[in-house]
C-alpha cells in the first residue's frame, strides 16, 4: 500500500459525459501528480500540482482539468468523453519536486 | 515524442538466471532515473533509483547501470525469482524543477521456474 488513494476503482461513462476523479496523496506529500496510461501505452504525464498551484502541465487536453485542495486532495475532471479516453488514470505523490514519486491503484475508465 | 524508450516490449528468463531490462532516453537534461514494478491492477511501486553523479546503484537482487554519454540505462535483477514477474518501467526526470516523470512503454519481464 503506497498510502495514495484513488476513488472510484472503476467508472463506466457514456460519450458526452463528465467524471471527476479523486485523489488522496500520502501523508505530507506536497506535491500531486496524474498520470493516463491507455492500452499499449507508456505512462502519460498529464499534470502536477504542489501545495494547491498547478506547477507542470504535460500531454493534457483541453476538456481535462485538474486542481488541488486547501487539505491536499486533488481531482481530475474529464469532460466531453470520448471512446478513446477510456485508460487507467493514476494518481501519484510526492514529499515535494525531486523526491520519489508513489503511485496509487488507479481509476480505471471506461467510456461506451 | 517517446523520450524514454524501452525498446523491448517482453523478456522471458528462467529463475535463478540474470535479467538485464533496458532503457534508452534522448532528452540530455534527465538526471534523475528510476525503476517501477508493476502488477496486473495495481499502481507502479517505485523499485530503485540513480542521480545522474553515479554511474551504478546497488540494492539487494537489483541494481540499475547508467552510461549518460550513450543516454542509456539498464536493471539488472540477480537471481530472479518468479516474483519478480511483472512489467517494468524506466522513467526519468529533471530532478530541480517540476520534477515531472517521464515513463518508458515498459518491459513485461516473465521469469520462469
Amino acid at each position: 500500500d503506497s498510502g495514495v488513494t484513488q476513488t472510484p476503482k472503476h467508472l463506466i461513462t457514456a460519450t458526452g459525459q463528465r467524471v471527476t476523479l479523486r485523489c488522496s496523496p500520502r501523508s505530507g506529500d506536497l506535491s500531486v501528480y496524474w498520470y493516463q496510461q491507455s492500452l499499449d501505452q507508456g505512462l502519460q504525464f498529464l499534470i502536477h500540482y504542489y501545495n494547491g498551484e498547478e506547477r507542470a502541465k504535460g500531454n493534457i487536453l483541453e476538456r481535462f482539468s485538474a486542481q488541488q485542495f486547501p487539505d491536499l486532495h486533488s481531482e481530475l475532471n474529464l469532460s466531453s468523453l470520448e471512446l478513446g479516453d477510456s485508460a487507467l488514470y493514476f494518481c501519484a505523490s510526492s514529499v515535494e519536486p525531486g523526491n520519489t514519486i508513489y503511485f496509487g491503484e488507479g481509476s480505471w475508465l471506461t467510456v461506451v | 515524442d517517446q523520450q524514454v524508450k524501452q525498446n523491448s516490449p517482453s523478456l522471458s528468463v528462467q529463475e535463478g538466471r540474470i535479467s538485464i531490462l533496458n532503457c534508452d532516453y534522448t532528452n540530455s537534461m534527465f538526471d534523475y532515473f528510476l525503476w517501477y514494478k508493476k502488477y496486473p491492477a495495481e499502481g507502479p511501486t517505485f523499485l530503485i533509483s540513480i542521480s545522474s553523479i553515479k554511474d551504478k546503484n546497488e540494492d539487494g537482487r537489483f541494481t540499475v547501470f547508467l552510461n549518460k554519454s550513450a543516454k542509456h540505462l539498464s536493471l539488472h535483477i540477480v537471481p530472479s525469482q518468479p516474483g519478480d514477474s511483472a512489467v517494468y518501467f524506466c522513467a526519468a526526470s529533471e530532478q530541480t524543477g517540476a520534477n515531472n516523470l517521464f515513463f518508458g512503454t515498459g518491459t513485461r519481464l516473465t521469469v520462469i521456474p
